[in-house]
């Protein structure tokens, strides 16, 4: 079954604790992206890939980091996690940038304390 | 820049209303146009799609038109039923910006 998945689904950490979240695509894209949503503010882009080892930002790249060593996997990395990264988080990816479905994970909702 | 705003939600219906959310678009270039909706504890899906001007897409009962000159992308339905509750966002791609942007949503409920 072709699907982007996530992990965890739900996290709970405090402020600073380095948190890694992954996600995996089984479907050859070379586009992939992180999005957080948040109330009224809709999906924000944090990150995105072009392709291995290309990365770029999005419009809400502070306090994220991320990697994309394998075509299938591409995950988002909080350094030093803070309280205003709370949000509800998804991975996202399309064959290609333009005209193309992205398909979404399930998403992953973390609480930062 | 660029960006997409639609109307503020929640947006209350009765079953078989007809149903129109507004969406409209800034962008700087030529853009792909998508709807796609969020069911409750799920991500995100695609209803439809649109890449050029004139172009009507359509899924579901759901169609919107990509209207270059107002620069609008609109979402109707003709009669909507309780399973369409849902969070529906509009959003464009640029091919030269490498990026999808995504209205804040517009949550619909639909009421038996």
């Amino acid at each position: 079954e072709a699907q982007v998945t996530q992990n965890p689904r739900y996290l709970i950490t405090v402020t600073g604790k380095k948190l890694t979240v992954t996600c995996s695509q089984n479907m050859n894209h070379e586009y992939m992206s992180w999005y957080r949503q948040d109330p009224g503010l809709g999906l924000r882009q944090i990150y995105y890939s072009m392709n291995v080892e290309v990365t770029d930002k999005g419009d809400v790249p502070e306090g994220y980091k991320v990697s994309r060593k394998e075509k299938r996997n591409f995950p988002l990395i909080l350094e030093s996690p803070s309280p205003n990264q709370t949000s509800l988080y998804f991975c996202a990816s399309s064959l290609r940038i333009t005209n193309h479905e992205q398909f979404f994970g399930p998403g992953t909702r973390l609480t930062v304390l | 820049g660029n960006s997409v705003t639609q109307m503020e939600g929640p947006v209350t219906l009765s079953e078989e209303a007809f149903l129109t959310i507004n969406c409209t678009y800034t962008a700087t270039g030529y853009p792909s146009l998508f709807w796609y909706v969020q069911y409750p504890g799920e991500g995100l899906q695609l209803l439809l799609k649109a890449t050029k001007a004139d172009d009507k897409g359509s899924n579901k009962g759901f169609e919107a038109t990509y209207r270059k000159e107002t620069t609008s992308f609109h979402l109707e339905k003709g009669s909507v039923q309780v399973s369409d509750s849902a969070v529906y966002f509009c959003a464009l791609s640029l091919y030269n910006f490498n990026k999808f942007y995504f209205g804040s949503g517009t949550k619909l409920n639909v009421k038996p």
